[in-house]
């Protein structure tokens, strides 16, 4: 069974408006991180946010929030006033334990486009 | 400055060849990873390593190699007993211990090497 699930291939959102991107993780661990990475045409991995399994509160880095839904297992990314430069593929991520030398299990990814 | 090199950033192979994928990092970081990309599949991971003269198999070590002799260094080779070696390949590191501005388990990443098998 697929540990991460992202199941918008692609979006796309207007510019200055905000866009939810899914994603559901699958695992029977009490302790475990989220990651949301971006990955520009360039091919670089870029840290997003972070959200661990005991925050209570969502995460939020600037423009970039994470919707933690615990229950559902969920942990959606939203970016709010989109920027042209925002247009990358964006993959969720999932470190299961409590190791910070644990392996990410990443998502397939969805392809955000921002158009003007 | 500190950071994680790969190299070459393209390589070109024949079919039957073996390649290496150098990967390096002066982060003094104690985890080293690689991860394959294609299009449509995500990231997955192919070998790790949490220690030196340590590692492990990921989801798709078949017809792939590493060592970790160095702490700094994560060295991946493409052996011809991979049946479809073109891809993107990404190498990643973390620290036992995150900085207090890191998140616990994030991954730095490199460039990444492109390879492709004509």
């Amino acid at each position: 069974a697929q540990k991460i699930t992202q199941t918008q291939p692609g979006m796309f959102v207007q510019e200055k408006e905000a866009v939810t991107l899914d994603c559901t993780y699958d695992t029977s661990d009490q302790s475990y991180g989220l990651f949301w990475y971006k990955q520009p045409s360039s091919g670089e991995m870029i840290f997003l946010i972070y959200q661990g399994s005991y925050d209570e509160q969502n995460a939020t880095e600037g423009r970039y929030s994470l919707n933690f839904q615990k229950a559902r297992k969920s942990a959606n990314l939203v970016i709010s006033a989109s920027q042209l430069g925002d247009s990358a593929m964006y993959f969720c991520a999932m470190r299961e334990g409590s190791s910070t030398l644990g392996r990410l299990y990443f998502g397939r990814g969805t392809q955000l486009t921002v158009w003007p | 400055d500190g950071g994680i090199t790969q190299s070459p950033k393209y390589l070109f192979r024949k079919e039957g060849q073996n390649v290496t994928l150098s990967c390096e990092q002066n982060l003094n970081h104690d985890a080293m990873y690689w991860y394959r990309q294609d299009p449509g599949q995500g990231l997955r991971l192919i070998y790790y390593s949490q220690i030196v003269n340590d590692f492990q198999k990921g989801d798709i070590a078949e017809g792939y190699s590493v060592s970790r002799e160095k702490k700094e260094s994560f060295p991946l080779t493409v052996t011809s007993a991979q049946k479809n070696p073109t891809a993107f390949y990404l190498c990643a590191s973390t620290p036992l211990i995150p900085a207090p501005f890191l998140a616990p388990g994030e991954l730095f990443f490199g460039e990444g090497s492109r390879l492709t098998v004509l």
